[in-house]
């Protein structure tokens, strides 16, 4: 399997539920990120993980929840959520060399569709 | 300030012909990079064409050409030959290069364009 697969597509929870969006890239890249995507909203950069470490937190408030146990593995657990964060969530990866950054797109995946009743 | 502007909310393009989708940003750093996207209504984020901003030759990818106008800090999607299949939205977007800068490796985005094809 190649690419950057998340899992589920889809995902129903009430406010006051526990769940985990599941995130895997087999491109053997060393960077993740989470990014949201509302509705007339341009994509918002939530998380970024470079070699298991958490290099960036975009001020995501706290039932937002990011794991990243290795490089091909990243994880947001999700508790107590707000139907405002009714949204699709993205997971990237990209293979990003020493200090240059700029060069390197960021491969997607299909997203996971939130929705919070 | 916005970074990545997309001017046009909509687009529609006759099937075979070719269009263009504007962007323009703004940046301060001398090394940077330009990126498009295609987002189906499946929600998948395809990665189309790059542009560096030391290229001096514009990025071509099969169907998709970028118009790199660096002084004019534009970076324009071509699609030439539109098909059915590329109706979607599309988003231009930036990294930034320098280093130690708030805005160091992350891609920003712009609002998008949603391009429709008509057969």
């Amino acid at each position: 399997e190649t690419g950057v697969t998340q899992t589920p597509r889809h995902l129903v929870m009430g406010m006051t539920n526990k769940k985990s969006l599941k995130c895997e890239q087999h491109l053997g890249h060393n960077a993740m990120y989470w990014y949201k995507q509302s509705a007339k909203k341009p994509l918002e950069l939530m998380f970024v993980y470079n070699f298991k470490e958490q290099t960036e937190n975009n001020s995501v408030p706290s039932r937002f929840s990011p794991e990243c146990p290795n490089s091909s593995h990243l994880f947001l657990h999700l508790h107590t959520l707000q139907p405002e964060d009714s949204a699709l969530y993205l997971c990237a990866s990209s293979q990003d060399g020493g200090g240059v950054r700029y060069n390197s797109p960021l491969h997607f995946g299909n997203g996971t569709r939130l929705t919070v009743t | 300030a916005q970074k990545i502007t997309q001017t046009q909310p909509g687009m529609f393009v006759q099937e075979k012909e070719a269009v263009t989708l504007d962007c323009t940003y703004d940046t301060s750093d001398q090394s940077y990079g330009l990126f498009w996207y295609k987002q189906p209504s499946s929600g998948e984020m395809i990665f189309l064409i790059y542009q560096g901003s030391y290229d001096e030759q514009n990025a071509t990818e099969g169907r998709y050409s970028l118009n790199f106008q660096k002084a004019r800090k534009s970076a324009n999607l071509v699609i030439s030959a539109s098909q059915l299949g590329d109706s979607a939205m599309y988003f231009c977007a930036m990294r930034e290069g320098r280093a130690g800068g708030t805005s160091y490796g992350k891609l920003t985005f712009g609002q998008g364009t949603i391009l429709t094809v008509h057969p």
